[in-house]
């Protein structure tokens, strides 16, 4: 079973500081890696996407994958309280896609 | 407005009783997905479509079906609804293939008494 592993948190920081979520996976064939964000009741919406190893900034947001490790991580940076939210990790092999459980981030006023 | 619509957004209903979950979208996506969201276990895949008559089976396709006769369509059928099959489904599409990011439609709560 190909599996995509999330500290469920919450995940608390204080407003101005750094965010980092962590995200490993099993598939060693998945060739895309994704972070979304979803507020309480609402549909996931696509934060950063990621292809290859290294990384990738995007405003606040930087996505960062090593395929060695099987890792993708996301850091978002003077972390805001509207940042506060459930973010889900993702990740593809071209047709199926597998959602991890996602990490709760509350950013503290 | 570039959109995936799902209807309904709500619906509670009883054992056994048919229902279908309509999803369209306006993008010209190739790829449509379903996945159910519970607590503590994240979006799971049902089924997916790569494209017009094309479907395939998701991790968790169990008491679902779909179809996919226009490319805009990709509705989720229940035909024999359980109360295990409540949850929050989500429907998604994207260009290509699922290594595109997707796009997801507002979401709809079954409940199954």
């Amino acid at each position: 079973q190909k599996e995509v592993e999330q500290n469920s948190g919450p995940l608390s920081v204080p407003e101005g500081a750094i965010a980092s979520l962590n995200c490993t996976y099993s598939d060693r064939g998945s060739q895309s890696f994704f972070w979304y964000r979803q507020y309480s009741g609402k549909s996931p919406e696509l934060i950063m996407s990621i292809y290859s190893n290294g990384d990738k900034e995007d405003g606040r947001f930087t996505a960062q994958l090593n395929k060695a490790s099987q890792y993708v991580s996301l850091l978002i940076r003077d972390s805001q309280p509207s940042d506060s939210a459930t973010y889900l990790c993702a990740v593809s092999g071209g047709f199926k896609t597998i959602f991890g459980a996602g990490t709760r981030l509350f950013v503290k006023a | 407005e570039a959109q995936v619509t799902q209807n309904p957004r709500y619906l509670i209903t009883v054992t056994g009783k048919k229902l279908t979950v309509t999803c369209s979208q306006n993008m010209n996506h190739e790829y449509m997905s379903w996945y159910r969201q519970d607590p503590g276990l994240g979006l799971r895949q049902i089924y997916y479509s790569m494209n017009v008559e094309v479907t395939d089976k998701g991790d968790v396709p169990e008491g679902y079906k779909v179809s996919r006769k226009e490319k805009r369509n990709f509705p989720l059928i229940l035909e024999s609804p359980s109360p295990n099959q409540t949850s929050l489904y989500f429907c998604a599409s994207s260009l290509g293939d699922s290594n595109q990011p997707q796009h997801f439609g507002d979401g709809t709560r079954l409940s199954i008494l």
